[in-house]
């Protein structure tokens, strides 16, 4: 599975949006984007994810770039519950039964 | 949505006690089971790879006497950290997804494990 890279830290003011960007060059045609979240004390949650096209659920959107290179992670209006660390991991197939293997992600701190 | 479940959230226990964690697919067969690790400030590792009717796989590094895993039905895993010692003290994590929809992996809400 190709690597990802995020920022090991962000802030973001709570009710403005949080954009948190991950770069994955590596990434092959057949490679997915996910993004998962883990609050302090608790299992992984799962937020989006995408191949190509850009993504909107309940939770955040996901924007990636055209040459599929990089992504952004967009949580609209953030409320200080959205304090977390975010990962972002690439991996084959939607489908797939296989693991998905973390990297450090990125602690975003939602400020009052 | 597909639920995992996990029990106990949280354990202590005494050196040389073996210790057991449950995890459950609450609405679904999960053929595959993942058990990861976290230490404090960390990310998750894998440790393991728990398949239902078969031998678990395991990572590089763990070793599969202390750390046993069993599969025994479709809904449910069981991994079992033997003679735990402090150095096992950890956030243990299971996940698994429904190889049967386009669910993407949910994950349990972790057992922190104390051994004093």
């Amino acid at each position: 599975d190709a690597k990802t890279t995020q920022p090991p830290s962000m802030d973001c003011a709570e009710g403005r949006a949080a954009n948190l960007p991950c770069n994955h060059s590596t990434i092959s045609g057949n490679e997915y984007v996910y993004w998962y979240r883990q609050i302090h004390s608790q299992g992984p949650q799962y937020i989006i994810h995408g191949l190509k096209n850009n993504e909107t659920n309940e939770m955040a959107s996901l924007i990636i770039t055209e040459d599929r290179k990089s992504s952004t992670l967009i949580l609209p209006h953030a409320t200080l519950r959205d304090t977390a660390v975010y990962y972002c991991i690439v991996r084959v197939g939607s489908g797939s039964a296989r693991q998905l293997t973390f990297g450090s992600g990125t602690q975003l701190t939602v400020l009052p | 949505g597909a639920v995992v479940s996990q029990h106990p959230s949280w354990v202590i226990c005494k050196s040389g006690t073996s210790v057991k964690i449950e995890c459950r697919s609450l609405d679904f067969q999960a053929t595959t089971m993942f058990w990861y690790r976290q230490f404090p400030k960390q990310s998750l590792m894998l440790m393991a790879t728990s398949n239902e009717g078969s031998k678990a796989t395991y990572e590089q590094g763990v070793e599969k006497d202390k750390f046993l895993i069993n599969h025994a039905s479709l809904t449910l895993s069981t991994l079992t950290v033997t003679s735990a010692h402090p150095e096992d003290s950890s956030f243990y994590i299971c996940s698994a997804r429904d190889p049967w929809s386009n669910q993407p992996q949910h994950f349990g809400d972790g057992t922190r494990l104390s051994i004093l």
